[in-house]
């Protein structure tokens, strides 16, 4: 199982939006609506932003956003804050036995 | 709340075993709901799971294709804890490796994560 591909980085100023895809094939990411995304500050864990497409857990600013687009899913981060400069990481469904695969991560970098 | 802390050596000699536990606080390992996951990441190689075990009636394991022959992730009951065990390790699984929670196996969602554990292997 191949990891779901992303931008390496993406940047936008304080309040801007940024919005970051994953790609991955019918037999992940276009398969499913089990799309989740994390964020993961230097030397923390992975934190879970987005569940299911489009969800998010308690506690989590409505400034995440959600979305796919066939084999295509995205996140979006409105109203950057300094906080947000953070490394970002989809994950999908793969079938049955394979209930994690990884996006390659994508540094978001607010200027 | 829940809880995930977890232990174990963080240097591992080449060919041998990498042992590390998850213990956790606030739910069950027997939970009917939840999978309980290992995950790594390094580097080169990015976030990867590893595997996960979860009870439903009796227990079940699921293991990523390239760690399948190397891997054992087993739950302990009596300690509410779950551990990872890779076998004939090489300097490519150096690794911070992490144990998470999926709330509902089915969903693949990773909600509770442990501090992370950084194994490296070397002589």
């Amino acid at each position: 199982q191949s990891a779901l591909t992303q931008p390496p980085s993406a940047s936008g100023s304080p309040g801007q939006s940024v919005t970051i895809s994953c790609t991955g094939t019918s037999r992940d990411v276009g398969g499913y609506n089990l799309v989740s995304w994390y964020q993961q500050h230097p030397g923390k864990a992975p934190k879970l932003l987005i569940y299911e497409v489009s969800k998010r857990p308690s506690g989590v600013p409505d400034r995440f956003s959600g979305s796919k687009s066939g084999n295509t899913a995205s996140l979006t981060v409105s109203g950057l804050q300094a906080e947000d400069e953070a490394d970002y990481y989809c994950c999908s469904h793969a079938g049955r036995n394979i209930p994690h695969v990884f996006g390659t991560g994508t540094k978001v970098i607010v200027l | 709340q829940v809880q995930l802390q977890q232990s174990g050596p963080g240097l591992v000699k080449p060919s041998q075993t990498l042992s590390l536990t998850c213990a956790i606080s606030g739910d069950s390992v027997s939970s009917s709901g939840a999978a309980w996951n290992w995950i790594r990441q390094s580097p080169s190689r990015g976030l990867e799971w590893l595997g996960r075990t979860y009870y439903r009636s009796k227990w079940y394991n699921d293991y990523a294709v390239f760690v399948k022959s190397r891997i054992t992730i087993s739950p302990d009951t009596s300690k509410n804890q779950f551990s990872l065990q890779l076998n004939s390790v090489t300097p490519e699984d150096t690794a911070v490796y992490y144990c998470a929670r999926d709330p509902e196996y089915s969903a693949s969602i990773l909600d509770i994560w442990g501090q992370g554990t950084m194994v490296t292997v070397s002589s």
